[in-house]
Parts: structure tokens; C-alpha cells; sequence
């Protein structure tokens, strides 16, 4: 069983295009995560979730929404796709919110090409 | 924000040889972290670390806390193939909530 899957693994699509990510964890965790990875490999982190209530918003465009139907679920909807949001964005999840928060279980990733 | 220098950028080695790579911060963490990332995968924890001075073995992986807590090290004895890969330093200040800061990332190759 897989801890953190997210789907798709690959997505290609046109400029303004909206599209979606969905994610789910089976571990448990109370807090869950969107990073984004450039082309350059470096991690980003852009939105924390912990029991569904936002909890980190890293000055991410107002065209990227997570949603967190439930704890175990956070997808994130993107508007008005840019060639600038091409990257591999990773879904993770960490048992609580204060203490444990460092030990991440990340996604597979899903590689988002925009054309 | 804080930014973690990670180095070197990438290593190509032989199979057998061992690797060190390491991470220096302007900022004192409280936690020091390493990370694997395969090919087409996410990272995977490999060592946290907790405390200044840290000496932590996960197999032949081995990293430590530097004592000024702004750097830390991640060796890797007799390299296997399947060692390849980005591993990524991160760091978190408090330990109360706040997120990891992760380093740019050093790839490994490791010819057979």
C-alpha cells in the first residue's frame, strides 16, 4: 500500500488551462503538504495543511487552491496555467504539526508540464 | 528566509568509494535532516538529527550535527550502485512548528 499517492504522475497541458492534483495518505497524519520542485531540483514548500485548516500559505499565486475535504485528502487546483508553473509538485504528510513535523513522507510526484 | 548552502552540486564516484557532502546555514537550526530522492520519486528520510554534536548511522550512511548547529554532514562508506540519486539536506529552526528549509541538493552517480 502506498503511504502518499498523488495523481496524475504526469500531466500535459495548455497554457490557461486549469487543472487538478489530487492527493491521500493512508499513515494517519494529521498535516499534510504541497512543495513544488523547479527544474533545478530545489524544494519549495507552498501550502501546509493541518486537520483541514490551512496553516502555511508561502506566497503562492492566488491561481494555486488547495482543498483538504478531510484530513487524510489535499488536492491542489490550479487556474490559469502559466509556463512558469511546469515543475514536479510533491504531495507529503508528517504525523503532527509541532513535534514529528520534520519526518516528511512525500508523494512520488506528479510532473506538470505546461506548453 | 534561511538558506542552506549545500556542497558539492553533484559527485560522479566509483563503485566502493566513499562520499561525503555537507550543508552549511547563516542560521542556527535545531534539527537537521538528510533526504534521498530516486529518480522519478520523492524524497525519503534517511537521518534526522537533534541534537549539536549528533553522530547518527543508518546503514553505511552516517551524518552529524555540527556543533556550531549551522552545518551538518552526511557520509556514505563503500558506494553502491543503487546509492545514486539527489540527497538533500534541510533544516528546521524551532521545535515547536515551523517548516523545513531544504538545501539545493548534491547528485550522486556512481559508476559500476
Amino acid at each position: 500500500d502506498t503511504a502518499v499517492s498523488q495523481t496524475p504522475k504526469y500531466l500535459v497541458t495548455q497554457m490557461g488551462n486549469d487543472k487538478s492534483i489530487k492527493c491521500e495518505q493512508n499513515l494517519g497524519h494529521d498535516t499534510m503538504y504541497w512543495y513544488k520542485q523547479d527544474s533545478k531540483k530545489f524544494l519549495k514548500i507552498m501550502f501546509s495543511y493541518n486537520n483541514k485548516e490551512l496553516i502555511i500559505n508561502e506566497t503562492v499565486p492566488n491561481r494555486f487552491s488547495p482543498k483538504s475535504p478531510d484530513k487524510a485528502h489535499l488536492n491542489l487546483h490550479i487556474n490559469s496555467l502559466e509556463l512558469g508553473d511546469s515543475a514536479v509538485y510533491f504531495c507529503a504528510s508528517s504525523q503532527e504539526l509541532v513535534q514529528g513535523n520534520e519526518k516528511l513522507f512525500f508523494g512520488s510526484g506528479t510532473q506538470l508540464s505546461v506548453l | 528566509g534561511q538558506q542552506l548552502n549545500q556542497s558539492p552540486q553533484s559527485m560522479f564516484i566509483q563503485e566502493g568509494e566513499d562520499v561525503s557532502m555537507n550543508c552549511t546555514s547563516s542560521s542556527i537550526f535545531n534539527t537537521w535532516l538528510w533526504y534521498k530522492q530516486d529518480p522519478g520519486e520523492g524524497p525519503v528520510l534517511l537521518i534526522a538529527l537533534y541534537k549539536a554534536g549528533e553522530l547518527t548511522s543508518n546503514g553505511r550512511l552516517t551524518a552529524q550535527f555540527g556543533t556550531t548547529r549551522k552545518d551538518s554532514f552526511l557520509n556514505i562508506s563503500a558506494s553502491i550502485p543503487s546509492d545514486v540519486g539527489i540527497y538533500f539536506c534541510a533544516g528546521q529552526l524551532n521545535s515547536g512548528y515551523s517548516t523545513l528549509t531544504f538545501g539545493k541538493g548534491t547528485m550522486l552517480l556512481v559508476s559500476p
